[in-house]
């Protein structure tokens, strides 16, 4: 299978720990993207990558919060010190950077419960 | 700054019935529009899209989609439903004019499909 894969599926962990997911893209896709999606929601955009560079970050994602693609392929986010409001699924989604009209693809996801 | 408003949580129509998914949206410039379905544990599956050209699009598994200016809304349709369709349905769009933004989520509509 070719598609976004994310890592791990489920994380459990105790309010206060730091938890951290990987994301592996298309391979011929220069963007990357993290969104938020919690129950009842849509998801909500947090950062996009174009290659390593980190272009855009929204308000949601707050200082315990960093994304990293350090060689512009897998991109990683840790959250440091965990707070119950952070559960959620963490989406990750690649796209091709040429113009502006691609849609996204997405993984599966990885679903955050913090106790 | 872009939104979209899927007014209804939850569409219900019977199988072979048509359908209709409700989106509106709102950004400074002209849209690009998407169309995407989340199946249960499932990652998000792009359906279709509205670049440019024709206000009617079609997509994957019979899905077409409406593209109104006037009324700023981009409405999904299917001419007969198939219980199979029942599934969460997020509308999503990106100003035209903001290079390399994400593409912003509404809240989703559950359709449910009874046989």
């Amino acid at each position: 299978d070719t598609g976004v894969s994310q890592d791990p599926r489920h994380k459990i962990t105790k309010r206060g720990q730091n938890v951290t997911f990987r994301c592996d893209p298309i391979s011929e896709h220069n963007r990357l993207y993290w969104y938020r999606q919690t129950l009842g929601q849509g998801p909500e955009f947090l950062t996009y990558f174009q290659n390593e560079a980190q272009l855009e970050k929204s308000r949601l994602l707050s200082d315990r919060f960093s994304a990293e693609r350090p060689k512009g392929s897998f991109s990683t986010l840790e959250i440091q010190r965990t707070e119950q409001g952070d559960s959620a699924m963490y989406l990750c989604a690649s796209s091709w950077a040429l113009g502006n009209t691609g849609e996204l693809f997405f993984g599966e996801g990885s679903r955050l419960t913090v106790l | 700054a872009q939104s979209v408003a899927q007014p209804e949580d939850q569409v219900n129509v019977a199988e072979g019935n048509p359908l209709t998914v409700k989106c509106t949206y709102s950004v400074s410039g002209n849209p690009y529009l998407f169309w995407y379905v989340q199946y249960p544990n499932r990652g998000l599956q792009f359906l279709l899209k509205y670049i440019t050209g024709d206000n009617l699009v079609k997509g994957s598994y019979g899905f077409e989609a409406e593209f109104n200016k006037s009324q700023t809304s981009f409405h999904l349709k299917k001419p007969s439903a198939l219980v199979s369709d029942s599934a969460l349905y997020f509308c999503a769009v990106r100003d035209m004019r903001q290079a390399g933004t994400a593409l912003i989520f509404g809240k989703g509509t559950t359709l449910s499909v009874s046989s």
